[in-house]
């Protein structure tokens, strides 16, 4: 249980353009998501939470209006990079915490579990 | 949120076991600890998440002294697979959930 998925896996495209990267739990009901960025050789950077209906919450420094986040449903969060330069390459992973419908995973809320990643590439 | 502190990198050979230290003096009452291995271009994994005490599971153990300002994780017998990097995170409904990831500790296994 507890599994999460990633479309697309990897993605290039050009400069100017918006690129939506899916995140989806297949098995749980995910309440709250998380996506994260990482660099080369770098640890993961949280960039914001979601939570089912509700608006996205926004780490410090990242632009809300260029990484919009839309959690529609309980099992699909969706990140769309929008205006996309070279700069923004990068890995983005999703994680999501929530319940399986008879109780909470892990042994506390906040186990997360992480989506494969997808790996974005501007020219 | 809690800050965590862990070595750099970890040199071992097949068949050892790697304990790997994790500092987390400012760790909250309700905060938990959680290990996630992670391999090159792939999303984190669960290992194991614990409170208090130890807690083992089929891949880990995790050891957690009373006053939880550290924890071990202990790999037994690694082999070449289990080269990753290793993260350890502490968290809780406190902090909205949100696990801010340090530096982690590059394991290296050699045969």
């Amino acid at each position: 249980g507890a599994v999460v998925s990633q479309h697309p896996s990897w993605v290039i495209c050009k400069s100017g353009t918006s690129v939506k990267i899916e995140c989806r739990s297949l098995d749980f009901q995910a309440t709250t998501m998380f996506w994260y960025r990482q660099f080369p050789k770098q640890s993961l950077m949280l960039m914001a939470t979601s939570n089912e209906g509700s608006k996205a919450t926004y780490e410090q420094g990242v632009e809300k209006d260029k990484f919009l986040i839309n959690h529609a449903s309980l099992t699909l969060s969706t990140l769309t990079v929008t205006s996309a330069h070279p700069e923004d390459s990068s890995f983005y992973i999703c994680s999501a915490t929530g319940t399986d419908g008879r109780e909470t995973l892990g042994s506390s809320t906040d186990t997360q579990y992480f989506g494969p990643g997808t790996r974005l590439t501007v020219l | 949120l809690a800050k965590t502190t862990q070595p750099i990198s970890m040199d071992s050979y097949e068949g050892q076991e790697v304990n790997i230290t994790c500092s987390h003096n400012n760790i909250a009452t309700n905060d938990y600890i959680t290990w996630y291995q992670q391999f090159p271009s792939q999303g984190p994994r669960f290992i194991i998440q614990g409170y208090k005490t130890k807690v083992t599971n089929e891949v880990a153990s995790l050891f957690i002294p009373a006053d939880r300002k550290s924890s071990t994780l202990s790999l037994p017998r690694v082999s070449l697979s289990d080269t990753a990097v290793y993260y350890c995170l502490v968290g809780g409904e406190a902090a909205g959930n949100k696990l801010t990831f340090g530096g982690g500790t590059r394991v290296l296994v050699k045969p």
